[in-house]
C-alpha cells in the first residue's frame, strides 16, 4: 500500500528548532516532487515547499513565508522526507502535511499529519 | 503570486442535490488546477487534476471543468460522505496556492 508517515510534531518556544520526518512505503520517495503543506487550525491549506526528484537534482523551492527557515531534505536510505524548521514563529502553528507530487503535478498521496504547536 | 477564489465559501444542500462550486485565478493558469476534499480531522483527499481528470478511485459523481482563469467542481448528487470542505489549487506557477475552501453542509 502507498503511504506516507508523518512524525516529529510537538510544542516548540518560539525561536525554536523542529525537525519533521515522513517515512514513505509502497514507493521509492526518490522517483517522485515531494512536497509539504501545513494548515493553522481552523484555516486553509498553505504550501510551504517542495523537493524535486532525483532525475531533477533534488532541486527544492519553498514559500517566501518559510524560506531561509525552513529546509527540505530526503534520506534516500529510509526512504523519507524531512522538514528542518529553524526561527519557528507563533504563526507557523499548523498541521504540517507531507504530499507526493503525481499526475498533473499536483498532490495524489497525503500522510495523515503532524501538528505543530509554537507557544510560550 | 496567483489568487484563487472560491466560491461561495460555504453552502448548504439536500442529499441528492447537485452541487457546483466555483475557482477564479487571478491569471491564466491552463488546466494547472486541482480539487481536493477534505473533512474535518483528516487529510486532504486528491479528487481531480488537470482541470478534468479524475484521481484513481474517486467516484464518477465528482467533475471538473474549466480552463484558463475559471474552473468549477460538481458533485452530480449529493451523498452524505460528501459534506466536506473543498480545495482548489493551482501547480501552473510557484509559489503553489490553494483556494479559501468551500464548505459543503447539509
Amino acid at each position: 500500500e502507498v503511504q506516507l508517515v508523518e512524525s516529529g510534531g510537538g510544542l516548540v518556544q518560539p525561536g525554536g528548532s523542529l525537525r519533521l520526518s515522513c517515512a514513505g512505503s509502497g514507493f521509492t520517495l526518490t522517483d517522485h516532487y515531494m512536497d509539504w503543506v501545513r494548515q493553522a487550525p481552523g484555516k486553509g491549506l498553505e504550501w510551504v515547499g517542495r523537493i524535486r526528484n532525483k532525475a531533477n537534482g533534488s532541486t527544492t523551492v519553498y514559500d517566501a513565508s518559510v524560506r531561509d527557515r525552513f529546509s527540505i531534505s530526503r534520506d534516500d536510505s529510509y526512504n523519507s522526507l524531512y522538514l528542518q524548521m529553524t526561527s519557528l514563529r507563533i504563526e507557523d502553528t499548523a498541521v504540517y502535511y507531507c504530499a507526493r507530487v503525481g499526475r498533473g503535478y499536483t498532490f495524489d498521496i497525503w500522510g495523515q499529519g503532524t501538528m505543530v504547536t509554537v507557544s510560550s | 503570486d496567483i489568487q484563487l477564489t472560491q466560491s461561495p465559501s460555504s453552502l448548504s444542500a439536500s442529499i441528492g442535490d447537485r452541487v457546483t462550486i466555483t475557482c477564479r485565478a487571478s491569471q491564466g493558469i491552463s488546466k494547472s488546477l486541482a480539487w481536493f476534499q477534505q473533512k474535518p480531522g483528516e487529510a486532504p483527499k486528491s479528487l481531480i487534476y488537470g482541470a478534468s481528470n479524475l484521481q484513481s478511485g474517486v467516484p464518477t459523481k465528482f467533475s471538473g471543468s474549466g480552463s484558463g482563469t475559471d474552473f468549477s467542481l460538481t458533485i452530480s448528487s449529493l451523498q452524505p460522505e460528501d459534506f466536506a470542505t473543498y480545495y482548489c489549487q493551482q501547480s501552473k506557477s510557484y509559489p503553489i496556492t490553494f483556494g479559501g475552501g468551500t464548505k459543503v453542509e447539509i
